[in-house]
């Protein structure tokens, strides 16, 4: 299985302020077709995780453009630019490159 | 809006099986591979697997041996079956939408909490 390895577990922010996570794969999540199958789920308290990014970098439908997603092969990040008080939850990140899929730990974020 | 509402019972006795159903509204899921995630309280997701509109599925190897899942497009739903349950299945369980090129969840149903216990 490919693991997905998330930093930091924990993340306090000041509203406004950048906030920035790391997800590293076990192994390269390009696919045979050419596509990275790596998305970003937010998790807010008490509700189910909603998609913020998928295939890296491409924000889904509604998601606000102060969250972005870079990397490649085995190294991604997720960016908020001006961390709100909405943005509070956990954060995980997920391959379906490969069966099975797999998600990363999961980071708190909380603001200070 | 296409949405996804799963229902079974809450509670399920050790060594029985875990029933749960997933209905769609909305939209039709031709298009899609229709999954199930779970969630242990406090922790993590793990992929449990999906089913094709076509009625192929997929299943992660860590549960294969436990699981089932079927699809009824007549009734617009699937379904999960996960058999010889202990209190390591106690997780809320989401029902989610994979659309084929994006190859993600783009849609999740709200969960259910299943409790295994005598």
């Amino acid at each position: 299985d490919i693991v997905m390895t998330q930093t930091p577990l924990s993340s306090p922010v000041t509203l406004g302020q950048p906030a920035s996570i790391s997800c590293r794969s076990s192994q390269s999540l390009v696919h045979s077709d050419g596509n990275t199958y790596m998305s970003w789920l937010q998790q807010r308290p008490g509700q189910p995780p909603r998609l913020l990014i998928y295939k890296i970098s491409n924000r889904f439908s509604g998601v606000p453009d102060r969250f972005s997603g870079s990397g490649a092969e085995t190294d991604f990040t997720l960016k908020i630019s001006r961390v709100e008080a909405e943005d509070v939850g956990v954060y995980y990140c997920m391959q379906t490159t490969q069966f099975p899929y797999t998600f990363g730990q999961g980071t708190k974020l909380e603001i200070k | 809006q296409v949405q996804l509402q799963e229902s079974g019972p809450g509670l399920v006795k050790p060594s029985e099986t875990l029933s749960l159903t997933c209905a769609v509204s909305g939209g039709s899921f031709s298009d899609y591979y229709l999954n199930w995630i779970r969630q242990p309280p406090g922790k993590g997701l793990e992929w449990i697997g999906y089913i094709s509109y076509s009625g192929s599925p997929m299943y992660n190897p860590s549960l294969k041996s436990r699981v089932t899942i079927s699809v009824d497009t007549s009734k617009n739903q699937f379904s999960l079956k996960l058999n010889s349950v202990t209190a390591a299945d106690t997780a809320v369980y989401y029902c989610a939408r994979e659309k084929l090129h994006l190859a993600t969840f783009d849609i999740w149903g709200q969960g259910t909490l299943v409790t295994v216990s005598s």
